[in-house]
């Protein structure tokens, strides 16, 4: 399996744009993690999926962000409009089975708001 | 949901020391895991130990979990310059998300 993949790898936007980031979690996996990480704030959990299902998105920012989980094998995390506090690495992870089982994250998503 | 604290914030130790990072918890849980971040890259998972079981091996790894003292320890063996990265832990609580914590930056010199 080629793991948890994400796209893009980089992003640089302006800000006000619209942004997409994109996930593929690993098949057969039922659960799918947002997390944000920045110096300041360390790793935050943004949203989870449970079979496709929004099960918490208390660590959504705000209403600019929102995600979608439109089948077991994609999911994305928009963010409209963009600012430069949004600026971060954005990561997704996938798992089987509980909700605290183990972990496998894609690469990240670098996104930079100017 | 709750959240790892480890300990140190930071380590820095020679090549072919040993590395221990601690991290401490607040409630009752199912299991632990250590994770691994190399600089620029997504988490790895290293070792998931659940409650009943108080230590746990694989390859240059160690981890102990003392749910009395909710507490665990990650013991690095003959650490290698490839070991620079920063760990966190997680525990789990039925149900509960993930939540990670500052992690422990582990620096390894030549």
């Amino acid at each position: 399996d080629a793991g948890v993949i994400q796209s893009p790898r980089h992003e640089v936007t302006e800000m006000g744009q619209e942004v997409t980031l994109r996930c593929k979690p690993i098949s057969g996996h039922n659960s799918l993690f947002w997390y944000r990480q920045t110096m300041m704030r360390g790793l935050e959990l943004l949203i989870y999926f449970n079979n496709n299902v929004p099960i918490d998105d208390s660590g959504m920012p705000e209403d600019r962000f929102s995600a979608k989980m439109p089948n077991a094998s994609f999911s994305t995390l928009k963010i409209q409009p963009s600012e430069p506090r949004d600026s971060a690495v954005y990561f997704c992870a996938s798992s089987y089975g509980s909700v605290n089982e183990k972990l496998f994250f894609g690469s990240g998503t670098q996104l930079s708001v100017l | 949901s709750q959240q790892g604290e480890e300990d140190p914030q930071a380590l820095s130790i020679q090549e072919g020391e040993n590395a221990t990072m601690n991290c401490s918890y607040k409630t009752s849980i199912n299991n632990l895991q250590w994770y691994r971040q190399n600089s620029g890259r997504g988490l790895v998972h290293l070792i998931l130990i659940r409650s009943n079981e108080r230590e746990k091996h694989s390859g240059r790894l160690r981890v102990t979990l003392d749910t009395s003292k909710k507490s665990s320890s990650l013991l690095i063996t003959a650490s290698r310059a490839a070991d620079t990265a920063s760990y966190f832990c997680a525990p789990g609580a039925s149900a509960s998300k993930i939540i990670f914590g500052s992690g422990t930056r582990l620096s390894i010199r030549p």
